[in-house]
């Protein structure tokens, strides 16, 4: 069965603590994967798509990576604005089948 | 362009009201969905429309039902909800679906409904 493990489900970071937060997943053959921001009551903001082990995607104080088995989100001297929901998923190769949701990071950033 | 628009923002509905949800996109992409979206879990895929077609029906209560006019428009009519029913409706499009492209997904803001 297809499954996307997100770590650590929460997060507080002091403003300009670097860290990462970690997407694991099992699926059938990887289209892509992709991550996401969520806002509080608002919906998904795409971020990234990662296609093979060995990318890299940047943008601002985000960096996101991708291995065989795992991608990660890395948060280079975040600030509260960043403090929001990141949600991975992952579009399995076989057929027409929908994006595997993890159930996300919530990531607070400390003034 | 990477918009997708939703209407209304919020809804309050009765057991009994019949209601609508809108969701319009103009960046030409032929797939559409709609996601249901409980606090503090992921997005759940309820439907996928392809060029206009209903592709994916995830075993969704039929007091939901999809509608796409065209390939910009997704509407969901709301006849006889209950009260976990409440939650945040997302709809979103991506250029394709089901095909070999790795198709982001752009979503909307939702709109916050309220079953009472």
């Amino acid at each position: 069965e297809d499954q996307v493990t997100q770590s650590p489900e929460a997060l507080r970071l002091q403003e300009g603590e670097s860290s990462s937060l970690n997407c694991s997943y099992t699926v059938s053959g990887l289209r892509g994967l992709f991550w996401y921001r969520q806002d509080p009551g608002k919906g998904p903001e795409f971020l990234f798509t990662l296609y093979s082990a060995g990318e890299e995607k940047e943008k601002e104080r985000l960096k996101a990576t991708l291995t065989k088995k795992e991608s990660f989100l890395h948060i280079t001297a975040p600030k509260p604005e960043d403090s929001a929901t990141y949600l991975c998923a992952v579009s399995p190769r076989a057929g027409n089948t929908p994006l595997v949701f993890g159930k996300g990071t919530r990531l607070s950033v400390i003034a | 362009d990477t918009e997708v628009t939703q209407t209304p923002k919020h809804l309050v509905m009765g057991m009994t009201n019949k209601k609508s949800l809108k969701c319009e996109q103009h960046m030409g992409h032929r797939a559409m969905y709609w996601y249901k979206q409980k606090a503090k879990k992921p997005p759940e895929l309820m439907f996928v429309y392809s060029y206009e077609k209903l592709s994916i029906n995830e075993s969704v209560p039929s007091r939901f039902s999809p509608e796409c006019p065209n390939s910009s428009l997704l509407n969901l009519h709301l006849h006889a909800l209950q009260p976990e029913d409440s939650a945040l409706y997302l709809c979103a499009s991506s250029q394709d679906w089901g095909l070999a492209a790795y198709n982001e997904q752009f979503f909307g803001p939702g709109t916050r409904l309220t079953v009472l």
